[in-house]
Order: C-alpha cells, then sequence, then structure tokens
C-alpha cells in the first residue's frame, strides 16, 4: 500500500520560504507525476505543481514565479519550496501522487500538514 | 485557467435520500472529470474518474454521468457515512478543484 508522508515546518515568517517534504513508501516513486496540493478556508483545494520521476516539473500558472519542486529519487521524497510567502499561503498542504495524461488522478495523498505564515 | 462551479455549495439531506451535486466547467473538458469525497480532517479521497468510473471498493450507490461543459455526482441511498464535502477537479488542462458541496445531515 502506498503510502505518503508530509514533513517540515508549521510555521514559517512572511516573506520567507516555505518547504515541505513527502517521503513515499510501499511503493516506486519511479513511473508516477507527484503533486503539491493545498487547501484553505479562502481557496479550497488548490493544486500547485508536480514532478515527474525523471524530474520534469508542471506549476500552477498563478505560483509559477515562486514555486519548486524537486525529487530526490534515492530517498523516495520530493519537495516544495515556496518563496515570498504571505498570510495567503498559510494552508494544509497535501502531496498526491497521479498518473500521466488527461485522465489521471490524485489516487494516494498524505495526511496533510498545516503550515502557517505568521510573523 | 479552467474553473468549475459546483452547485449547490451546501445541502441538507436525510438518510435515503437521493442527492445530486452539479459541477459545471468553463470551457470544454471532454470526460475529463473527476469526484472526491473528504471528511473532516482527512485527505480527499477519490470516488470517480473519468466522469462515470467508479474507483475500486466505492459503493455502487455513487454514480457520476456528464461530458463536456456539465456533471453530476448522484447518490441514490444516503448513507451515514456519506455526510462529507464533495470536490469535483478536471484534468484537462493542468488541474484544477471546483469549491466543494458539503453533505450535510438534515
Amino acid at each position: 500500500q502506498v503510502q505518503l508522508h508530509e514533513s517540515g515546518p508549521g510555521l514559517v515568517k512572511p516573506s520567507e520560504t516555505l518547504s515541505l517534504t513527502c517521503t513515499v513508501s510501499g511503493g516506486s516513486i519511479g513511473g508516477y507525476y507527484w503533486s503539491w496540493i493545498r487547501q484553505s478556508p479562502g481557496k479550497g483545494l488548490e493544486w500547485i505543481g508536480n514532478i515527474y520521476s525523471s524530474g520534469t516539473t508542471t506549476y500552477n500558472r498563478s505560483l509559477k514565479s515562486r514555486v519548486t519542486i524537486s525529487v530526490d529519487m534515492s530517498k523516495k521524497q520530493f519537495s516544495l519550496k515556496l518563496t515570498s510567502v504571505t498570510a495567503a499561503d498559510t494552508a494544509v498542504y497535501y502531496c498526491a501522487r497521479h498518473g500521466a495524461g488527461n485522465w489521471s488522478y490524485f489516487d494516494y495523498w498524505g495526511q496533510g500538514t498545516l503550515v502557517t505564515v505568521s510573523s | 485557467d479552467i474553473q468549475l462551479i459546483q452547485s449547490p455549495s451546501s445541502l441538507s439531506a436525510s438518510v435515503g435520500d437521493r442527492v445530486t451535486i452539479t459541477c459545471r466547467a468553463s470551457q470544454t473538458i471532454y470526460k475529463y472529470l473527476n469526484w472526491y469525497q473528504q471528511k473532516p480532517g482527512k485527505a480527499p479521497e477519490v470516488l470517480i474518474n473519468g466522469a462515470s468510473s467508479l474507483q475500486g471498493g466505492v459503493p455502487s450507490r455513487f454514480s457520476g454521468s456528464g461530458s463536456g461543459t456539465e456533471f453530476t455526482l448522484t447518490i441514490s441511498s444516503l448513507q451515514l457515512e456519506d455526510f462529507a464535502t464533495y470536490y469535483c477537479q478536471q484534468s484537462y488542462n493542468q488541474w484544477t478543484f471546483g469549491q466543494g458541496t458539503k453533505v450535510e445531515i438534515k
């Protein structure tokens, strides 16, 4: 059974960089796409971006200038960096897996981690 | 960007009721539409993919239909464990979610 687990600081100061890591267990990281999704009361569920096991990335156009997603195949981890955060970035952040192509859907999710942006 | 609008935003229903949730896309997304259920404090779980394909293990009282810009999720006979928030999500052009429909106990 594939399991995903998010980790990282729960509190980030405004203007700083939010950094999270997702660790994959129970399955291969190769051959799949790995996404970051966040959920806030104000904006609902928002897809942030994804990375393929080869390292190819795609980002939400509205966040692209601030987002970097990377993968470490040897550790079975992928990571999110979001720069210049504001209170609007306060949310529960999920990592999730999906397949390729238009028929894809998010089939495995982490439990989510709350990140609060506050001084 | 493709917008998804769900209606209603919330509804109250009783056990045994038939419930229908609609998701409208701002442009055609063919059948590239998935439905998720989310319970408080948990991650969403996929119920239906490709507009109408039921995921393994999902009860048959759940069904999905539609194509193009209008889609429907139907629960034929609401059970206690179905009280949750439901989201549609498109995978035609990047990935976006509807704003959610909260199904509450009447």
